[in-house]
C-alpha cells in the first residue's frame, strides 16, 4: 500500500504565483523526498529532508517536514511555465525502500 | 554520463508471452529498483536490490522475477504477461538505498493485449 498521499491531486495557477503541495504519510520515516516528473519522462529528484530536519531550501523550492503531524509541504515560489509537471513525495522506510505517493499535477498558466 | 538506461522504450506483448526489461546504471550505485506506474496509482515498488547478488520483494512482486546480474545491471522478467501488467516500468538506482536520492531511467511503456 502507498505511504504518502499528496494534496491536492491537481493544481492550476498563473505564472509568477506560488504553488504549495502537501504530503501526508502514516508510519515512521527516515527521510522524505520530493520528485518531479515531466510528461513521458522519468522522475527527477528535487529535495531530501531527513526526519530530524524541519525545513530545507533549494533555489525556489522550500520543503517543510512536521513529523508530529506526519506531513510535509513543497512550496515553489515565483512559478514558471517550465514548472508544469507532476510532483511526488516519497518516504524512506528502513534502509532500502522508498515508497511514493500518487502525485500532484501542477499546471502553470502563462 | 548516461545515468540509468532502460531498454526497450516501448513493447507490445500478447497475453502469455514473456520478456525481459533491461536496466543498467553507470554511477557505481549499490541499490537498484524496479517500479511500475499506473494512472492514478503513483509508483509502486516491484522489486529492489540492495547490492549485487541480493534481491527483495516490494509491494507488487507477483508475476515478476528479477536478476541483479552485476553491480551495473538489474533486469525484470515477465514470465507470462497479463493485461494487468500493462504499465510504465521505471528502473532506478541510488548510492545508499532509500536514504539517498534515486536516479531514474526514462521508463519502458509496456502494453499487454
Amino acid at each position: 500500500s502507498q505511504q504518502g498521499e499528496e494534496d491536492p491531486q491537481a493544481l492550476s495557477i498563473q505564472e509568477g504565483e506560488n504553488a504549495t503541495m502537501n504530503c501526508s504519510y502514516k508510519t515512521s520515516i527516515n527521510n522524505l523526498q520530493w520528485y518531479r516528473q515531466n510528461s513521458g519522462r522519468g522522475l527527477v529528484h528535487l529535495i531530501l529532508i531527513r526526519s530530524n530536519e524541519r525545513e530545507k531550501h533549494s533555489g525556489r523550492l522550500r520543503v517543510t517536514l512536521d513529523t508530529s503531524k506526519k506531513s510535509s509541504s513543497l512550496l515553489i515560489t515565483a512559478s514558471r511555465a517550465a514548472d508544469t509537471a507532476s510532483y511526488f513525495c516519497a518516504t524512506g522506510e528502513g534502509a532500502q525502500k522508498l515508497v511514493f505517493g500518487q502525485g500532484t499535477r501542477l499546471t502553470i498558466n502563462p | 554520463n548516461a545515468g540509468v538506461t532502460q531498454t526497450p522504450k516501448f513493447q507490445v506483448l500478447k497475453t502469455g508471452q514473456s520478456m525481459t526489461l533491461q536496466c543498467a546504471q553507470d554511477m557505481n550505485h549499490n541499490s537498484m529498483y524496479w517500479y511500475r506506474q499506473d494512472p492514478g496509482m503513483g509508483l509502486r515498488l516491484i522489486y529492489y536490490s540492495a547490492s549485487e547478488g541480493t534481491t527483495d520483494k516490494g509491494e507488487v512482486p507477483n508475476g515478476y522475477n528479477v536478476s541483479r546480474l552485476n553491480k551495473r545491471e538489474f533486469s525484470l522478467r515477465l514470465e507470462s504477461a497479463a493485461p494487468s501488467q500493462t504499465s510504465v516500468y521505471f528502473c532506478a538506482s541510488s548510492p545508499q538505498g532509500g536514504n539517498s536520492p534515486l536516479h531514474f531511467g526514462n521508463g519502458t511503456r509496456l502494453t499487454v493485449t
